[in-house]
Order: structure tokens, then C-alpha cells, then sequence
């Protein structure tokens, strides 16, 4: 298995802009998490979804972040409009079972946002 | 509030010598521990885990753990570190079955030759 894939590596864009982060987990996991990165902040969970279905959004900054899942095999985090603040690595894991949350995730490389 | 505590944020070895990442939690019940690693540029990769049992836990890479329930403290430890060890580490809890991954600020190690 190819693990869990994230696109782009790397994106820079001005502030206002739309900016979408994608994700692809491991063929047969059926949690995702997504996760920001800073260094005031560590690794924040910012939401999850079971079977498609978000469970948890209460990491989400504002209004200006959502997330989709439109089927088991991806899944996209939006921001729009960007803000400098945003800048982070943005990490996306999944793992095979909600109901069990000790079941080891796995992070796909990250996605390192600029926004200028 | 509970939180997960990894106190040193940098630490430098020598290559060979032994290694010890400190992690406290202040939960009141026993959680599940984990301790991750994140190499540059990577993402975060599973080390070991702690559910109950020995509290002394075999990883991946020659590392271990020791779960010390009186210390509330899951320290990560290696004998001999090598240069490929050079990376930052996470220590994390999950506080019941239903709640999700909660993480330490990560402590960076280096290894020096």
C-alpha cells in the first residue's frame, strides 16, 4: 500500500485566496483525522470523520475551515478565505477503526501551507 | 486542565550513548500511551503503545517505554542512539476509547557524532 497520500506537498498563496488541501487514506481505513502543525501551537486535531461521516469538528478554527468526505478513499480540507495565521503543515492520518481510537494512525507527509 | 507533557524541547546525544524522552500526563485515570516519531520533512510514524500489561514496552527502531503509574510518566528510552534517530517526538494519550489522540509538543532530538 502506497500509505495515506496528501496533495500538494507544498502550496503558497496570498491571503484571501481559496486554498484546498487533499487527502487520500489507506485503502480500508475507515477513520480520517486531519491535523495542523505549528510551532506555538504542536499537533492539533482539528477534525474527524467515520465512514465518511465528520464525528468531531470541534478542532476546526473558524468558520473559514471546513472538510468534506465524499467517499471512503478522499477527503479535503478547505480554507477560504486564507490568512497569514493559517500558515502550518497540515497532516491528514487514518486508521481502520473509529470505535477503537487506540487503533494506530497513520500520517500521510503532510501538506506545508504558506500563505503570504 | 489534563494535558500531556513532554518538558525537554530539545535534546542533543552523541552518537552511541543512551537516550531518554520524558513524557508526563495529568489524567487521573490510566490512558493509552503512545510515543511517535516525526523525521524531517515525514510524517508522524508509530513507535509503541502502551493499553495495560507489562508496563515496559518493546518498539520499533530499538526503542522501549516504561509505564510508571506513581510518576504518571510513559518515558521513551534507547541504549545506543544512532544518527538516523535525529528527529522530533511526540508523546500522545488517548484518555478513553472514544476520545481522540492528544499530543505533547514534541521534544527534537539530535545526535551529535
Amino acid at each position: 500500500d502506497a500509505g495515506v497520500i496528501q496533495s500538494p506537498r507544498h502550496e503558497v498563496t496570498e491571503m484571501g485566496q481559496e486554498v484546498t488541501l487533499r487527502c487520500k487514506p489507506i485503502s480500508g481505513h475507515n477513520s480520517l483525522f486531519w491535523y495542523r502543525q505549528t510551532m506555538m501551537r504542536g499537533l492539533e486535531l482539528l477534525i474527524y470523520f467515520n465512514n465518511n461521516v465528520p464525528i468531531d469538528d470541534s478542532g476546526m478554527p473558524e468558520d473559514r475551515f471546513s472538510a468534506k468526505m465524499p467517499n471512503a478513499s478522499f477527503s479535503t480540507l478547505k480554507i477560504q478565505p486564507s490568512e497569514p495565521r493559517d500558515s502550518a503543515v497540515y497532516f491528514c492520518a487514518s486508521s481502520t477503526r473509529l470505535a477503537l481510537l487506540t487503533d494506530t494512525q497513520y500520517f500521510g507527509p503532510g501538506t506545508r501551507l504558506t500563505v503570504l | 486542565a489534563q494535558s500531556v507533557t513532554q518538558p525537554d524541547i530539545h535534546i542533543t546525544v552523541s552518537e552511541g550513548a543512551s537516550l531518554e524522552l520524558r513524557c508526563n500526563y495529568s489524567y487521573g485515570a490510566t490512558p493509552y500511551l503512545f510515543w511517535y516519531v516525526q523525521s524531517p520533512g515525514q510524517g508522524l510514524q508509530l513507535l509503541l503503545k502502551y493499553f495495560s500489561g507489562d508496563t515496559l514496552v518493546q518498539g520499533i527502531k530499538g526503542f522501549e517505554a516504561e509505564f510508571k503509574r506513581s510518576q504518571s510518566s510513559f518515558n521513551l528510552r534507547k541504549p545506543s542512539v544512532h544518527w538516523s534517530d535525529a528527529a522530533e517526538y511526540f508523546c500522545a494519550v488517548v484518555v478513553k476509547r472514544n476520545t481522540p489522540l492528544v499530543f505533547g509538543k514534541g521534544t527534537r532530538l539530535s545526535v551529535i557524532a
